[in-house]
């Protein structure tokens, strides 16, 4: 079945520290991919996302890359602020059948000044 | 547009009591999403509407849980007879069709008490 294993948090960072954020995914054909964020008391943002191999998406300073080959969409971003601390979620839309989105079990991004 | 909205945005409620929770969608988009989240955990997928037709429902939507979209515009969920293991939050998504960016609201929290 569809499935999206993220790395366990929390991970906490310094201001303008680097961040990483692995992210693997099970799916058969070309799945869609997304990175959500959760600030506190809100809903689910749509961060960035990419709907075929080797695309980028990109969005307020993150990145992430479409790796067909190692089934990986891992969030990056050069320097952090505080006002990222957030929870992130990587989910997949299935390339056929139903379009519901399959998610991780989320990141939590604490970012100290 | 002024995105997803659900009402209300929090429940507390004694075992045994039915809730139902609104979800209004973006204006004119046709797919509308229920997912719950638990704690710790990223949105689990409950059931789905194009238009007013409820096309797929997950296995934890058990019996008491019902969803409906009459007119193809909001929709309801309820819960009957809640039960300690439904305190979850109760997210609604909407995209403009099948494959397009899913856009959530804030979410209602619920606690059975």
């Amino acid at each position: 079945g569809n499935s999206v294993t993220q790395m366990e948090g929390p991970v906490t960072l310094s201001e303008e520290a680097f961040l990483t954020i692995n992210c693997t995914y099970t799916a058969t054909g070309y799945p869609s991919l997304f990175w959500y964020v959760q600030y506190p008391g809100e809903g689910l943002q749509l961060l960035l996302k990419a709907t075929k191999a080797d695309d980028k998406g990109s969005n307020k300073g993150f990145e992430a890359t479409y790796r067909k080959e190692t089934t990986s969409f891992h969030l990056e971003k050069g320097s952090v602020q505080v006002s990222d601390s957030a929870v992130y979620f990587c989910a997949l839309r299935p390339d056929s059948g139903n379009t519901p989105l399959v998610f991780g079990k989320g990141t939590r991004l604490s970012v100290i000044a | 547009d002024t995105g997803v909205s659900q009402d209300p945005r929090h429940k507390i409620t004694k075992r045994g009591q039915n809730v139902t929770f609104r979800c209004d969608p973006i204006s004119e988009h046709n797919r509308l999403y229920w997912y719950r989240q638990t704690l710790g955990q990223g949105p689990e997928f409950l059931t789905y509407f194009q238009n007013e037709a409820q096309l797929e429902k997950s296995r934890l939507l058990s019996d008491r849980f019902s969803a409906e979209r009459p007119k193809g515009s909001f929709s309801t969920l309820e819960i009957q007879r809640t039960e300690q293991g439904d305190s979850a939050m109760y997210l609604c998504a909407s995209s403009p069709g099948a494959r397009e960016t899913q856009y959530f609201g804030p979410g209602t929290r619920l606690l059975v008490l």
